[in-house]
């Protein structure tokens, strides 16, 4: 098993321009997370999802959006980047709401 | 206030040195504590799970949680270079929300030193 993929693993991106960070899991989990981590401040959650084809927002959605028409893939997209979305951006998953996450290894974004 | 309060650090120690590391909570909802550990420019892995108050063991690691005080610890006994790493505690209520939602803490910087 890979576990939990992300891609890519760093990305630049200018004011205004937009992204798809990419991740996949092969462990047939339903649940999905996207969260961002800065400096200092722990991990915040995005947006989530409890299987393909329903997704939420979480603590700090905006200036995102998600997607989730398989099990396996949750693609988190940015539409506008804005300095404010210079991050490190994690994807998780867990089998159900009670169970362990499972963390990928990370995108590092700068925006510039 | 924040939900959960971690001390930063950075934490620095010597090869062999019991390590302590701590957060606070104000949510008496939180019924389940999870230690990860997350190694530079990785991801988070867990580390220890807890359900409610009481002690885990696990090798050189026991989780601590004591609802009473809203306070759960991490002791490291025998530390080792291989245990310098960022860790983050967090935290969930019962099962309240629909997604299982974490709440973290900041996260304490350890350094162990040969």
């Amino acid at each position: 098993n890979a576990g939990v993929t992300q891609t890519p693993k760093f990305r630049i991106l200018k004011i205004g321009q937009s992204m798809t960070l990419q991740c996949a899991q092969d462990m047939n989990h339903n649940y999905m997370y996207w969260y961002r981590q800065d400096p200092g401040m722990g991990l915040k959650l995005i947006y989530y999802s409890v299987g393909a084809g329903i997704t939420d927002k979480g603590e700090v959605p905006n200036g995102y959006n998600v997607s989730r028409s398989t099990t396996e893939d949750f693609p988190l997209r940015l539409e506008l980047a804005a300095p404010s979305q210079t991050s490190v951006y994690f994807c998780a998953s867990s089998y159900s709401r009670q169970e362990t996450q499972y963390f990928g290894p990370g995108t590092r974004l700068l925006v510039l | 206030q924040k939900e959960v309060e971690q001390d930063p650090g950075p934490l620095s120690v010597p090869e062999g040195a019991i390590v302590s590391l701590n957060c606070t909570y104000s949510n008496s909802a939180f019924q389940y504590f999870m230690w990860y550990r997350q190694y530079s420019r990785k991801g988070p892995e867990l580390l220890m799970y807890t359900y409610s108050s009481g002690n885990k063991e696990d090798g050189r690691f026991t989780a601590q949680v004591d609802k009473s005080s809203k306070y759960i610890s991490l002791f490291i006994r025998d530390s080792q270079p291989s245990d310098s790493a960022t860790y983050l505690c967090a935290m969930r209520d019962a099962g309240g929300t629909s997604y299982g939602k974490l709440t973290f803490g900041q996260g304490t910087i350890l350094t162990v030193h040969p």
